[in-house]
């Protein structure tokens, strides 16, 4: 049982260009999701949050939105860069009392292109 | 400011046999988690320990034990190993009121053969 799911296992941006990258999840406990980035032969590194009482959060050229209704959730990279070039996972965690328990969807690879 | 360690890095095991990975988690962090991740997957939640104490586990059997140390850092152990356990092990550490900010260690891979 799925509950974070990434549908997209990859994309191709050209440099400049914006990034979407989209997120579905089905448990309705989840109050919080993360966008981790991941690079070759190292571990995932935090990018972005948000809290389920907002629909937006912005952190540069990163911007997470939230729609609760739908349950979905998309990480826009504007401009996109080739370092922005990775894998990144979509996670939410619910408030179980365990503060490190996420989620994870299953990745989706970036690829921007010169 | 020292990151998340882990090691070894690579290593093969055969069925059944047992394996301790090690973590130490970065200064000032004193949860730490521990995450499987196989091939094409997204990182899957083992358990979390915290003041030396696993306080939340996801759906692994028991053979999957764990301990922290005082110093804060961690061991993973696997017992009776399967083939099915072949996956990156992943560590993260991070504050006990963080929520969800983790720092992952690069992990230790893990083949069984």
């Amino acid at each position: 049982d799925q509950q974070v799911k990434q549908n997209s296992p990859s994309l191709s941006v050209q440099e400049g260009r914006i990034s979407i990258l989209n997120c579905d999840y089905t448990n309705s406990m989840f109050d919080y999701f993360l966008w981790y980035k991941k690079y070759p032969a190292e571990g995932p590194t935090f990018l972005i949050s948000i809290s389920s009482i907002k629909d937006k959060n912005e952190d540069g050229r990163f911007t997470v939105f939230l729609n609760k209704s739908a349950k979905h959730l998309s990480l826009h990279i504007v401009p996109s860069q080739p370092g922005d070039s990775a894998v990144y996972f979509c996670a939410a965690s619910a408030d179980t009392g365990t503060a490190s328990k996420l989620t994870f969807g299953t990745g989706t690879r970036l690829q921007v292109t010169l | 400011e020292t990151g998340v360690t882990q090691s070894p890095t690579h290593l093969i095991k055969t069925r059944g046999q047992q394996v301790t990975l090690r973590c130490s988690s970065q200064s000032g962090h004193n949860t730490v988690s521990w995450y499987q991740q196989a091939l094409g997957q997204g990182p899957q939640f083992i358990f979390q320990y915290y003041r030396e104490e696993e306080n939340g586990r996801g759906n692994f059997p028991p053979r999957f034990s764990g301990l922290q140390f005082p110093n804060y850092s961690s061991e993973l152990n696997v017992n009776a190993l399967e083939l099915d356990d072949s996956a990156l092990y992943l560590c993260a550490s991070s504050s006990i009121t963080s929520a969800g900010e983790l720092f992952f260690g690069e992990g230790s891979r893990l083949t069984v053969l």
